[in-house]
C-alpha cells in the first residue's frame, strides 16, 4: 500500500524568505500523481500545485515550485518570497494513475510566517 | 460559482443520535468523496462514489453510510453517533475516471462535528 510521509510537523520562515517543505512517499507504481494542498485557518483545502510522475520537469506555480525526485520518492514544496497569507497547514497527497480514486495524504506541515 | 457546498458547518450531537451531512457540487463532476480530518493526521477517506449510482468504502467506513442521491449530491449518515466520530468532515469532488487521475479534488468548507 502507498504511504505519504511529511516529517516536519511545523516549519517557520521569515516573511520574504524561502522555505522548503518535505514530502516522501512509498509506492511500487510507476505512474501516479502528486499534489500539494494548502489549508489556511479558514479550513478550506486549496490546491497549490500538482506533478505528474511521468514528467521530468518540476512543476511551478508563481512563487510555488516542487523538487520532484522520482528515484528517491521525494516531492518537496518550495515557497519563495514567503508572504503572511502563506501561513497554513500544507498537505502532500499521492494518487495512483489507475482507476483507484483515492488520494493518500500525509499528516501535514504547519507553516508559520514571521513578520 | 459555489463549487462544493456542505451543510451544516457545525453540529453538536449526543452519543447515539443520528444525523446526515449534506454535500452538493455544481461542477458536473462524476466522483465525490467523504473524508474525516483529525488533529495530527491527514485526511482519511470514509466513502467515495466514483460515479452516479455507485459507492465504495474507503479507509475508515465503520459507523457511516452514504447515499449518492444524484450526480450533484452525496450525503454521509451517522446512524448512532459515537464520541470517536468527533472530527471535521470534508466533502470533495473531482472529474473521476481513467484519464482524469491528474485532476485535483475540490473541497467544501468542512463540517465540524462534536459528539458528546
Amino acid at each position: 500500500a502507498q504511504t505519504v510521509t511529511q516529517s516536519q510537523p511545523e516549519m517557520s520562515v521569515q516573511e520574504a524568505e524561502t522555505v522548503t517543505l518535505s514530502c516522501t512517499y512509498d509506492t511500487s507504481e510507476s505512474d501516479y500523481y502528486l499534489f500539494w494542498y494548502k489549508q489556511p485557518p479558514s479550513r478550506q483545502m486549496i490546491l497549490v500545485i500538482r506533478q505528474e510522475a511521468y514528467k521530468q520537469q518540476n512543476a511551478t506555480e508563481n512563487r510555488f515550485s516542487v523538487n520532484f525526485q522520482k528515484a528517491a520518492k521525494s516531492f518537496s514544496l518550495k515557497i519563495s518570497d514567503s508572504q503572511l497569507g502563506d501561513a497554513a497547514m500544507y498537505f502532500c497527497a499521492y494518487r495512483s494513475a489507475d482507476s483507484n480514486y483515492q488520494l493518500i495524504w500525509g499528516a501535514g506541515t504547519k507553516l508559520i510566517i514571521k513578520p | 460559482n459555489a463549487g462544493v457546498t456542505q451543510t451544516p458547518k457545525f453540529q453538536v450531537l449526543k452519543t447515539g443520535q443520528s444525523m446526515t451531512l449534506q454535500c452538493a457540487q455544481d461542477m458536473n463532476h462524476n466522483s465525490m468523496y467523504w473524508y474525516r480530518q483529525d488533529p495530527g493526521m491527514g485526511l482519511r477517506l470514509i466513502y467515495y462514489s466514483a460515479s452516479e449510482g455507485t459507492t465504495d468504502k474507503g479507509e475508515v467506513p465503520n459507523g457511516y453510510n452514504v447515499s449518492r442521491l444524484n450526480k450533484r449530491e452525496f450525503s454521509l449518515r451517522l446512524e448512532s453517533a459515537a464520541p470517536s466520530q468527533t472530527s471535521v468532515y470534508f466533502c470533495a469532488s473531482s472529474e473521476g475516471g481513467k484519464g482524469h487521475s491528474n485532476q485535483p479534488q475540490h473541497f467544501g468548507d468542512g463540517t465540524r462535528l462534536s459528539i458528546l
